[in-house]
């Protein structure tokens, strides 16, 4: 049984470019979570995803965006990129209610030059 | 809002000694409680976690102990090895379902 597959796993762009990350939750789970790990920080919530919906978003600018698939895939995007949005992107996946914990993908380190 | 304090690191340790990483919480209500490992180059990983009060998580020899009267859940390993060399992750789950993460703490075992 596949846990959260992340693609890609690194990526370098330009400063000004646009980016999108990909995420494929682990079977069986309808919610996705996604999460900025800055380099020797914890992880910071971005925003996460249900019914193709995005349900809840932490303290992150427009630049971010989402979106959920029908077959609960989830894609985020991040406009006009910065030097300090280089970090690991990483995709959580849960049930709904997140009772049963997230499992966590190996992430997408993104470096902007 | 939550958050989550955790000690700084890094934390080095010899083969076999005891680990203690300590953690404090900030929240609302009755939050759930975790601890993460990060292995180089890799995702998170579950450790364990904690529900309720006086609730214990335990996994690979590792405990933690959730302290609602001290707002704790300091994370213990009684003999670790090389092989825990990670970065450790304190986090809760309060009404909101999304994670709060500690800043982590960098622990490196020598053999």
């Amino acid at each position: 049984d596949a846990g959260v597959t992340q693609s890609p796993t690194h990526l370098i762009k330009t400063r000004g470019q646009q980016v999108t990350l990909r995420c494929s939750p682990k079977s069986g789970h309808d919610t996705v979570s996604w999460y900025q790990q800055a380099l020797g920080q914890g992880p910071q919530f971005i925003f996460q995803y249900y019914e193709e919906e995005e349900r809840q978003r932490g303290n992150f600018p427009d630049r971010f965006s989402g979106h959920q698939f029908p077959n609960y895939s989830s894609e985020l995007n991040v406009n006009a990129l910065l030097l300090g949005d280089s970090a690991l992107y990483l995709c959580a996946s849960s049930l709904e209610a997140a009772e049963y914990g997230y499992t966590f993908g190996s992430g997408t380190r993104l470096t902007v030059v | 809002g939550n958050s989550v304090t955790q000690m700084e690191g890094p934390v080095t340790l010899s083969e076999e000694a005891f680990l203690t990483i300590n953690c404090t919480y900030t929240a609302t209500g009755y939050p759930s409680l975790f601890w993460y490992v990060q292995y180089p180059g890799e995702g998170l990983q579950l450790l364990l976690k904690a529900t309720k009060a006086d609730d214990k998580g335990s996994n690979k020899g590792f405990e933690a102990t959730y302290r609602k009267e001290t707002t704790s859940f300091h994370l213990e390993k009684g003999s670790v090895q090389v092989s825990d060399s990670a970065v450790y992750f304190c986090a809760l789950q309060g009404g909101s379902e999304k994670l709060v993460f500690g800043k982590g703490t960098k622990l490196t075992v020598n053999p």
